[in-house]
């Protein structure tokens, strides 16, 4: 099956300073790739997503990376701010038809300091 | 659209008790799922259904786990007898048909089993 790995697990930046979070990937055939953000008391939410068919994508302050022949892929937030702050979740499908099973990376805290 | 909604949102109970939680799903969404959340496995998909029907339950961790969608519009996961290594935040999210991969989620039940 598939498994993802995300780092790093703990992440602070200054407030108005970049956040990369990177996950890798195992199946080949997964290539849809979410980002999901889990703020404190709250369930996940949706905040940016990518396919295979897609090296980049751009909403605002926040970017995904994909490189899908090393099987990595990245989030990238621009101008931090305390908001930012949150647990981040990368998670990798496979986009075969039916229902594919979510496999979901083991999160990252990230911290903007003021 | 009120999102998925989950009730109760905080649940204290003693061990052996039985535990029931409820959520109602985004109408219209073909997919319904129950996830478990804690520090030590992070998220873990517990079963899930496809128009009501139960397709896959692989992750229910044991026979004191249960799940039931008699309708669309709701459905419950029951713990009985509840155990204290049952504590953690149970989620429930949906999807439609047309973006089955894109999860909502509701915002949890945090369960705490004494």
């Amino acid at each position: 099956g598939e498994n993802v790995e995300q780092h790093p697990s703990t992440l602070s930046v200054q407030e108005g300073d970049s956040a990369v979070i990177k996950c890798t990937y195992s199946d080949s055939a997964s290539n849809y790739f979410p980002w999901y953000k889990q703020e404190l008391g709250k369930g996940p939410q949706l905040i940016i997503d990518i396919r295979s068919n897609v090296g980049e994508k751009k909403d605002q302050r926040i970017a995904v990376t994909l490189n899908k022949t090393a099987k990595h892929f990245s989030l990238h937030i621009t101008e931090t701010q305390p908001e930012d702050s949150a647990v981040y979740f990368c998670a990798a499908i496979p986009d075969s038809g039916g229902y594919q099973k979510v496999t979901f990376g083991t999160g990252t805290k990230l911290q903007v300091i003021p | 659209d009120a999102g998925v909604i989950q009730s109760p949102r905080h649940e204290v109970t003693e061990m052996g008790q039985e535990v029931t939680l409820r959520c109602k799903p985004i109408s219209g969404h073909d997919y319904l799922f129950w996830y478990r959340q804690t520090m030590m496995r992070g998220l873990e998909l517990l079963i899930y259904f496809n128009n009501n029907v139960p397709i896959d339950d692989s992750g229910m961790p044991e026979d004191r786990f249960s799940a039931k969608m008699p309708n669309a519009s709701f459905s419950t996961l029951k713990i009985q007898p509840s155990e204290p290594r049952d504590s953690a935040v149970y989620f429930c999210a949906s999807s439609p048909w047309t973006r089955r991969e894109t999860q909502y989620f509701g915002p949890g039940t945090r369960l705490l089993v004494l």
